[in-house]
């Protein structure tokens, strides 16, 4: 059984520069959400994405968009790099918007901005 | 607003001890609320969860929460710590209002000694 696949796992980009990170969501779930982890923090919401459309947004600029694609699989775009942009970028898939069964998390793409 | 906290940022307990993590919310309707663990650079792992019914739940490697609604507290338990239990533990919630997020405490990191 297929869990959250993210790719790729490690990434290096300088300020300003344009980045996309994808996510594999769990077989049978059709719902991702996008977090952001911070060394030595929680991870912070970012938004979700249900049925192709962005469901619910967090406190993050207009930088930061998504997509989900038919196939329920999802990317997470962030214009115009900054250095506190640099973190761990965890996906989460679930089966509905609901969240009533909990996450599964894929292992996260580490991005270090430069 | 949603919020979560984790007042310890590290707890240490010898191996066979109980171990305790504590966790208090604030939503505005009926709290879902989840443990998670995190691994060294891996993505979280769903420990358990708290929808309704019995405020007691157990989940998995042994570990159970109570829901506590009159403190809003939901302190994460195990009777008999391991030394493979060490990790850092993450605290969310989402209420019932119709928002989509699940938002995250800043995390515990659990030490056991040997």
């Amino acid at each position: 059984d297929a869990g959250v696949t993210q790719s790729p796992t490690h990434l290096i980009k300088t300020r300003g520069q344009q980045v996309t990170l994808r996510c594999s969501p769990k077989s049978g779930h059709d719902t991702v959400s996008w977090y952001q982890q911070a060394l030595g923090q929680g991870p912070q919401f970012i938004f979700q994405y249900y049925e192709e459309e962005e469901r619910q947004r967090g406190n993050f600029p207009d930088r930061f968009s998504g997509h989900q694609f038919p196939n329920y699989s999802s990317e997470l775009n962030v214009n115009a790099l900054l250095l506190g942009d640099s973190a761990l970028y965890l996906c989460a898939s679930s089966l509905g918007t609901a969240n009533n069964y909990g996450y599964t998390f894929g292992s996260g793409t580490r991005l270090t901005v430069v | 607003a949603q919020s979560v906290a984790q007042p310890e940022d590290q707890v240490n307990v010898a191996e066979g001890n109980p171990l305790t993590v504590k966790c208090t919310y604030s939503v505005s309707g009926n709290p879902y609320l989840f443990w998670y663990v995190q691994y060294p650079n891996r993505g979280l792992q769903f420990l358990l969860k708290y929808i309704t019914g019995d405020n007691l739940v157990k989940g998995s490697y042994g570990f159970e929460a109570e829901f506590n609604k009159s403190q809003t507290s939901f302190h994460l338990k195990k009777p008999s710590a391991l030394v493979s239990d060490s990790a850092l533990y993450f605290c969310a919630v989402r209420d019932d209002t119709g928002g989509f997020k699940t938002i995250f405490g800043a995390g515990t990191r659990l030490f056991v000694k040997a």
